[in-house]
């Protein structure tokens, strides 16, 4: 039961180079998401997925893309990262159905921008 | 705008009792989630309450009162591996998780 697992789990990057994030779910569940967590901030919802080829904006989508081909896979990609994108992000899943259901949460990935 | 509130840290000592509150702002309500993550981890869930209590789950409770916009996590016979953050989120007319910035917890001997 491998869950839900993000790569890679530490970059570093520098400015202006396109970085992907990669999360993988083996649950079938409906939804995804992509947070990222900064101190003193709570999490907050760049990206999420209802569905495959289902994507909306959270409440920080600018200066990422996301992409749902496949029910299990949802990749964000920075395409031109800046130093304000340095942080931790966390894919999280959840069935669908009751509202009671809670989201479940990758390890994240540790992202620095030189 | 909306607004989820919690203390930023707390201290508390092994073996005894903590309170954990969350007070929120936001348009709508459909359930509150406690999570605790432990330093350099992920989220992991520990309890939903949509009507208003207490819910009890072993050494853990928490209470809802939808009017006051309030709620708070329990912890019973605390133990070093307690020592964690503790995040207060809720699910709001959008069905969309709004998330308290966290209350770290550290537990003395």
């Amino acid at each position: 039961d491998a869950g839900i697992t993000q790569s890679p789990r530490y970059k570093i990057t520098e400015t202006g180079r396109q970085v992907t994030l990669m999360c993988h779910q083996t649950w079938s569940h409906s939804y995804m998401f992509w947070y990222r967590q900064d101190l003193g901030h709570g999490l907050r919802l760049i990206y999420y997925s209802a569905a495959a080829d289902i994507t909306d904006k959270g409440e920080v989508p600018d200066g990422y893309v996301v992409s749902r081909s496949k029910t299990e896979n949802f990749p964000l990609t920075l395409e031109s990262a800046t130093r304000s994108q340095t942080s931790v992000y966390f894919c999280a899943s959840r069935n669908e159905g009751d509202s009671n259901q809670p989201q479940h949460f990758g390890d994240g990935t540790r992202l620095s921008i030189l | 705008g909306q607004n989820i509130d919690q203390p930023t840290e707390m201290t508390a000592t092994e073996g005894a009792i903590v309170q954990i509150n969350c007070t929120y702002q936001t348009s709508g309500f459909n359930g509150l989630f406690w999570y605790q993550q432990h330093a350099g981890e992920a989220p992991t869930f520990l309890s939903y309450n949509v009507l208003d209590g207490l819910e009890e789950k072993g050494r853990f409770s928490s209470f809802l009162s939808r009017s006051k916009g309030y709620s708070y996590l329990l912890l019973k016979e605390l133990q070093m591996k307690d020592s964690a953050s503790y995040l207060c989120a809720v699910r709001d007319s959008n069905y969309q998780l709004i998330w308290g910035a966290g209350t770290k917890l550290i537990i003395k001997p």
